[in-house]
This record gives structure tokens, C-alpha cells and sequence, in this order.
């Protein structure tokens, strides 16, 4: 079935600790997104993709970094430089050329500071 | 920049009745898309409705619908015939047609079904 796989979906890391979280799709779609939600915040976008080899800060992108070497791949780094990383990420794709605006997502990851 | 409030942290409608979910938002634009998403506890975001503003007439999905005001920005969420399974948080996203397809959210809404 097609769909955005998040993975791990739990991670634990230990501050100053750079983390790697995993984004692949296999719906063809062009753009892909990160967000981070945070209770009573809603979601908060990290970083955005349009193109292979292309991506764009979103509100939030300072102590995060993303890579876009494939169409279905869309890592997030979240970097020792991040202060407050504990929070639960989502990643979405959208095919552009449709422009419907409609973002489907995966089921998430949850990241933890110790 | 656009900017999406939903005022209601939370809310809570007894089984088989109706509910309704409020959302306003911000911006200069005539034209965008307004979305409400459903984040159930397995945390994953799904679609619920969309409403494209050009388009006067509000958008229904089965026992959910909308009631978009252009002019108050106003985007609520009607929930009829409410099922336990409809418990979820709830969140109202705005889309700029201009540019990336990245969504504006809202803070969200808990929604408590009562048996």
C-alpha cells in the first residue's frame, strides 16, 4: 500500500546528541514536509521540500537540518543545537502538480531528551 | 503571514448528537484552501474536509460538513450523528495558493464523545 513510513517511532536520545529522523514515501509525491507538535501548540513547520535536491526553512528550522538526495526520502537531523527537542514529528508529502493543497502524513515519531 | 486560532482547547458532545468545532483565521488573500484534519490517538493526521474559498458553497463529507464565512474568515466544523470513533483531536489548517503547499494550523481542539 502506498503511504509515508516514520521511523523509529520512539527515540530516546541524550542532550548533545545528534539524532536522525527517518521520512520515505512511496505516493510519487513531489514536495514533503516536516512538522513538530508540541501540546496546545499544534504543528509547526520545520522545513519543506518542493524539488529533489531543493528544500526551504519553514517557522521553526534553527537546530534542525533535512536532506533531499531522493524523491522519496526526506530526513530530519535534529541537531545538538536544537534547545528544546522533545516533541512528537510529523512527516507529510503533497503532489504538487495537483494543487489541491491536501498533505498526507505519516504516523510520526516521538523523540525524547533524557 | 496567515495565522489559524481555534479558541476551544476542548470539547465534548454526548453520542448521536451534533457538535461544532470553531476556527478563524487570518490573511490578506482572496483566494486559499482551508482544511479540518482529525488526529485520532494513533496520532496520525487524516483528512477530514476541504474547502477551497473561491467556492461558495460549503463542502460536506457525509456526517461532517463545514460553515465557511468568508467575510468573519470562519471556517467551523460540524460534526452530526457524533460516534465514540469521532473522539480525536481536531485541527483547522489554512493554505495559501501561492507558493509551497505548507499548512498554517491551528492550536487544535479535543474532542470528547460521551457514551
Amino acid at each position: 500500500d502506498g503511504g509515508i513510513t516514520q521511523s523509529p517511532k520512539y527515540l530516546f536520545r541524550k542532550e548533545g546528541q545528534n539524532v536522525t529522523l527517518s521520512c520515505e514515501q512511496n505516493l510519487n509525491h513531489d514536495a514533503m514536509y516536516w512538522y513538530r507538535q508540541d501540546p496546545g501548540q499544534g504543528l509547526r513547520l520545520i522545513y519543506y521540500s518542493q524539488i529533489v535536491n531543493d528544500f526551504q526553512k519553514g517557522d521553526i528550522a534553527e537546530g534542525y537540518s533535512v536532506s533531499r538526495e531522493k524523491k522519496e526520502s526526506f530526513p530530519l537531523t535534529v541537531t545538538s543545537a536544537q534547545k528544546n527537542p522533545t516533541a512528537f514529528y510529523l512527516c507529510a508529502s503533497s503532489r504538487a502538480a495537483l494543487n489541491t493543497g491536501e498533505l498526507f502524513f505519516g504516523e510520526g515519531s516521538r523523540l525524547t531528551v533524557l | 503571514a496567515q495565522t489559524v486560532t481555534q479558541s476551544q482547547p476542548e470539547m465534548s458532545v454526548q453520542e448521536a448528537e451534533t457538535v461544532t468545532l470553531s476556527c478563524t483565521y487570518d490573511t490578506s488573500e482572496s483566494d486559499y484552501y482551508l482544511f479540518w484534519y482529525k488526529q485520532p490517538p494513533s496520532r496520525q493526521m487524516i483528512l477530514v474536509i476541504r474547502q477551497e474559498a473561491y467556492k461558495q458553497q460549503n463542502a460536506t463529507e457525509n456526517r461532517f460538513s463545514v460553515n465557511f464565512q468568508k467575510a468573519a474568515k470562519s471556517f467551523s466544523l460540524k460534526i452530526s450523528d457524533s460516534q465514540l470513533g469521532d473522539a480525536a483531536m481536531y485541527f483547522c489548517a489554512y493554505r495559501s495558493p501561492q507558493g509551497a503547499q505548507k499548512l498554517v494550523f491551528g492550536q487544535g481542539t479535543r474532542l470528547t464523545i460521551n457514551p
